[in-house]
């Protein structure tokens, strides 16, 4: 599975958009995208995944590049409750796959 | 997640003593995992299993031992071979042979040494 790059924090005000960026530069044709968040001593959750298109669910937007190289997770209207590990991740996905998970971003929302 | 439950919620292991975390789920789903976490970093894989009777090792197997006699549980021993092993521990499943295949997470096991 391809590797990902993502900055170790970031911060952003209560009700703004938080835009998390992850770099996958290595990745190949058939590899999705994945985020996951983890609030403090949980299990992590899955958040939303994508292949080349944009997504959007009730929880949050991905954005994919033309080329596939990059990402941002968009969550439109952050609360204090996003405060989280966010995970990007890479994978092929399927009964042989294995998501393998980084540090993460720490996103803190400010009040 | 309501669908997978993991106990206890906090373990203490003296020196030289086994300990086995339990996971059990009802999601129907074939595959089965087990990850460990230690303060300030990511999850990394212990054991696999994609079907009954049937596992794999991760990335950090030694010192760990699992056992899938049944589709709905996934034990985990902890040995005493395991020199180090304070950390949280999640178990995960996820649906096997989906392309877009996601993990569903459980609340963890906290295992310190006493």
């Amino acid at each position: 599975d391809a590797k990902t790059t993502q900055p170790p924090s970031m911060d952003c005000a209560e009700g703004r958009a938080a835009n998390l960026p992850c770099n996958h530069s290595t990745i190949s044709g058939n590899e999705y995208v994945y985020w996951y968040r983890q609030i403090h001593s949980q299990g992590p959750q899955y958040i939303i995944h994508g292949l080349k298109n944009n997504e959007t669910n009730e929880m949050a937007s991905l954005i994919i590049t033309e080329d596939r190289k990059s990402s941002t997770l968009i969550l439109p209207h952050a609360t204090l409750r996003d405060t989280a590990v966010y995970y990007c991740i890479v994978s092929i996905g399927g009964a042989n796959s294995k998501l393998t998970f980084g540090k993460g971003i720490t996103l803190s929302v400010r009040p | 997640d309501g669908g997978i439950t993991q106990s206890p919620k906090y373990l203490f292991r003296k020196e030289g003593q086994n300990v086995t975390l339990s996971c059990e789920q009802n999601l129907n789903h074939d595959a089965m995992y087990w990850y460990r976490q230690d303060p300030g970093q990511g999850l990394r894989l212990i054991y696999y299993s994609q079907i009954v009777n049937d596992f794999q090792k991760g990335d950090i197997a030694e010192g760990y031992s699992v056992s899938r006699e049944k589709k709905e549980s996934f034990p985990l021993t902890v040995t005493s071979a395991q020199k180090n092993p304070t950390a949280f521990y999640l178990c995960a499943t996820s649906d096997r042979g989906r392309l877009d295949e996601k993990l569903f997470f459980g609340s963890g096991t906290q295992l310190s040494v006493l």
